[in-house]
């Protein structure tokens, strides 16, 4: 089956950090997205890939930049973060029929 | 405004019984639909995919679109406790591949 490996899996920071979210997938797909999920609201598409090199806004860019230095590796981060950004984050891999795999989700508190 | 809705928000049913929901497009441009099933804690796994018009069916589960109407519906028969989860409908748009929309998802809660 697909992998997508998150990390940290949790982690809590302060108002005004920074804090870097990874993916990693083994899956060699060309997509990959990151979400956010809080209650009420779904899942919300932050930036996603096509490629390496390549990031695309998504529906709720503000606050967020990602990178993707490779196939394997997708980022997100918060250069400021703020408590509105607590949240639960989904990496997930895209393969060519569209179907999502998700990693496990990196739960994130921001103080 | 949310361009894919699901109702309803949440939906208690009883063990045996059969489970039905509804996720409808805002935006004519859509192509494809899926359903994810996402249990308690743990993240979300694709259920079943419709791209055409019609019926779809996998063991218990059953899938239907009407691309006019820009709805799709799940329905689960002889429902199980194992498939209480949040049931969360995408969709992608036909001028944007690859960029998948959810729905805020419908609760499922089996009741034994």
């Amino acid at each position: 089956e697909a992998a997508v490996t998150q990390s940290p899996r949790n982690k809590v920071a302060v108002t005004g950090g920074k804090v870097t979210l990874s993916c990693n997938q083994t899956n060699n797909h060309n997509n990959m997205y990151w979400y956010r999920q809080d209650t009420g609201h779904g899942l919300r598409l932050i930036h996603y890939s096509y490629g390496a090199g390549s990031t695309e806004k998504g529906d709720i860019p503000d606050g967020y930049k990602a990178s993707r230095p490779s196939q394997e590796n997708f980022s997100l981060i918060l250069e400021l973060a703020t408590p509105s950004q607590t949240s639960v984050y989904f990496c997930a891999s895209g393969d060519i029929a569209e179907t999502l795999y998700f990693g496990s989700g990196t739960r994130l508190t921001v103080l | 405004q949310q361009k894919v809705q699901q109702s309803p928000e949440s939906l208690i049913v009883p063990e045996g019984g059969m489970a039905s929901l509804n996720c409808t497009s805002s935006d004519r441009n859509v192509d494809y639909f899926w359903w994810y099933r996402q249990h308690s804690g743990k993240s979300p796994k694709m259920l079943m995919s419709i791209f055409s018009n019609g019926e779809k069916e996998e063991g218990r589960f059953t899938v239907h679109l009407n691309k006019a109407s820009l709805h799709t519906s799940l329905h689960i028969r002889d429902s199980q406790p194992s498939d209480s989860a949040l049931y969360l409908c995408a969709a992608s748009m036909n001028y944007n591949q690859g960029k998948l929309i959810f729905g805020q998802g419908t609760k499922l809660s089996i009741k034994p």
